[in-house]
C-alpha cells in the first residue's frame, strides 16, 4: 500500500493565481482531511470528508474549496492564492467516519509570492 | 470550536531522563486525544491516543494521563533517548470529526 499521496512536493505560485494539492489514499479510508502547517500554529483544519461527496468546514476554510467524488481522491483548490496561504499542506485519512488514528500524507510546501 | 494549549514550547532533557509535555482543552465534549510525533522534514505520526473512558495508556516508554475534571492530558517519556528528539503535538476532538492541534513542543535530547 503507498497510503497516503500527495503532490506536488513543492509548489511556488504568483498572487491571485489558482492551483490544485492533490491527495490520494489507497486504504478505502472514509475520513479524509486537510491541514495546513505553520511554524509556532501547530495543525489547523481547513475542510474534512465522511464519505464520497460529503464534505464540511473545519477551522480555517477561507480561501480553499474541496470536493470528493470517489473515496480515494480529496483534492484541495486554492481559488485565488494569497501570501498568508504560504504554508505546509498535509492531507489526512482515517478509518471509520468519526476522527480517529489520522493517517498523513508527506506534505506540499506551497508559497505564494 | 476546542482551544488547545500546549506547554511547555521547548524542551530539552539528558538522555535518560524523562519528558513531560502538558496540554490543556476547552471543550468538555471533547473524547478523543491523540498525540503526534514529528520529525523534521517529515510528516506527523500517531504514537499514542487516549479516550474519555480511560484515565491512562501505556505503551513502552510512553504514556498519556488524561484529567476529564481540569481538562488537561499530558505525555510522558521515560528513559529518552537521541531518537526521540522531534516536535510532539497533542490534539483533542471535537464534534466528532475535527481535531484541534496544540502548537508543538520541540524536545532535544541531549546525549
Amino acid at each position: 500500500n503507498a497510503g497516503v499521496t500527495q503532490t506536488p512536493k513543492f509548489q511556488v505560485l504568483k498572487t491571485g493565481q489558482s492551483m490544485t494539492l492533490q491527495c490520494a489514499q489507497d486504504m478505502n479510508h472514509e475520513y479524509m482531511s486537510w491541514y495546513r502547517q505553520d511554524p509556532g500554529m501547530g495543525l489547523r483544519l481547513i475542510h474534512y470528508s465522511v464519505g464520497a461527496g460529503i464534505t464540511d468546514q473545519g477551522e480555517v476554510p477561507n480561501g480553499y474549496n474541496v470536493s470528493r467524488s470517489t473515496t480515494e481522491d480529496f483534492p484541495l483548490r486554492l481559488l485565488s492564492a494569497a501570501p498568508s496561504q504560504t504554508s505546509v499542506y498535509f492531507c489526512a485519512s482515517g478509518k471509520g467516519l468519526a476522527v480517529d488514528t489520522q493517517y498523513f500524507g508527506p506534505g506540499t510546501r506551497l508559497t505564494v509570492l | 470550536g476546542e482551544n488547545v494549549e500546549q506547554h511547555p514550547s521547548t524542551l530539552s532533557v539528558q538522555e535518560g531522563d524523562s519528558a513531560v509535555i502538558k496540554c490543556t482543552y476547552s471543550d468538555s465534549a471533547s473524547n478523543y486525544f491523540p498525540w503526534y510525533k514529528q520529525e523534521l522534514g517529515k510528516r506527523p505520526q500517531l504514537i499514542i491516543d487516549i479516550r474519555s473512558n480511560v484515565g491512562e495508556k501505556k505503551d513502552q516508554r510512553i504514556a498519556v494521563t488524561l484529567n476529564k475534571t481540569a481538562k488537561h492530558f499530558s505525555l510522558h517519556i521515560t528513559e529518552t533517548q537521541p531518537e526521540d528528539s522531534a516536535v510532539y503535538f497533542c490534539a483533542a476532538s471535537y464534534n466528532d470529526y475535527k481535531l484541534s492541534f496544540g502548537a508543538g513542543t520541540t524536545v532535544t535530547v541531549r546525549a
